[in-house]
């Protein structure tokens, strides 16, 4: 099992809320990765960041926004969330880019 | 840009058999690499095996097994001996000098007692 944590696991939340949704890595990697998944599809790149200071979007366009500020922490912050922000949200790290990824367990996200 | 295609959304197969998922990509770029992920119903995604574009040897990994045709530009992923603990979502994702993966579709593996 690769060291990327994420949290919470399961958020279930009411329309108009801000969230964050944490992602940190102790193994040091300066790429890191944001995808979001529905139940049983494919996933879809939203943001992603080669180092610190450094994001980019992704290819699918995302209402979210993240920050890198120290390597290891990877946020994802949802302004004011909203019914289609339902899904899973994946967040991944790598030592190059391509290369292999390491995933953390997801976030479980539900907007009422 | 990279596209991906698993063209078997379902697959099933019985313990101890073997079954081959495929994978089929486009790339205009001629270093690349290949990689299959697993994701275990409510579990983490993990690498199962990768592939570099310039070996010409297929990857393997214990039952796990690649037929990498780069000409065709398909990468199949054999597992032979299947267990129980393989059922999962299979994704295949290649990734270029742009350095993202593309994730396929998925197929979903049933295995059977």
């Amino acid at each position: 099992e690769a060291d990327i944590y994420q949290t919470p696991r399961y958020l279930v939340i009411g329309t108009g809320k801000k969230i964050t949704l944490e992602c940190s890595q102790t193994m040091g990697h300066d790429k890191m990765y944001w995808y979001q998944q529905d139940p049983g599809m494919e996933l879809h790149l939203i943001h992603y960041s080669y180092g610190v200071n450094s994001t980019e979007k992704g290819d699918l366009s995302s209402e979210s926004t993240v920050s890198r500020i120290r390597t290891e922490h990877f946020p994802l912050t949802l302004e004011s969330a909203r019914p289609s922000h339902t899904s899973q949200y994946l967040c991944a790290s790598s030592v190059t880019a391509p290369g292999t990824q390491y995933f953390g367990p997801g976030t479980r996200l539900t907007v009422l | 840009a990279q596209t991906v295609t698993q063209s078997q959304p379902e697959m099933s197969v019985q313990e101890a058999e073997t079954v081959t998922l495929s994978c089929t990509y486009d790339t205009s770029e001629s270093n690349y690499y290949l990689f299959w992920y697993k994701q275990p119903p409510s579990r983490q995604m993990i690498l199962v095996i990768r592939q570099e574009a310039y070996k010409q040897q297929n990857a393997t990994e214990n039952r796990f097994s690649v037929n990498f045709q780069k000409a065709a530009k398909s990468f199949s992923l054999k597992i032979s001996d299947s267990q129980l603990g393989d059922t999962a979502m299979y994704f295949c994702a290649p990734g270029g000098s742009q350095g993202n993966l593309i994730f396929g579709k998925g197929t979903k593996l049933s295995v059977k007692p």
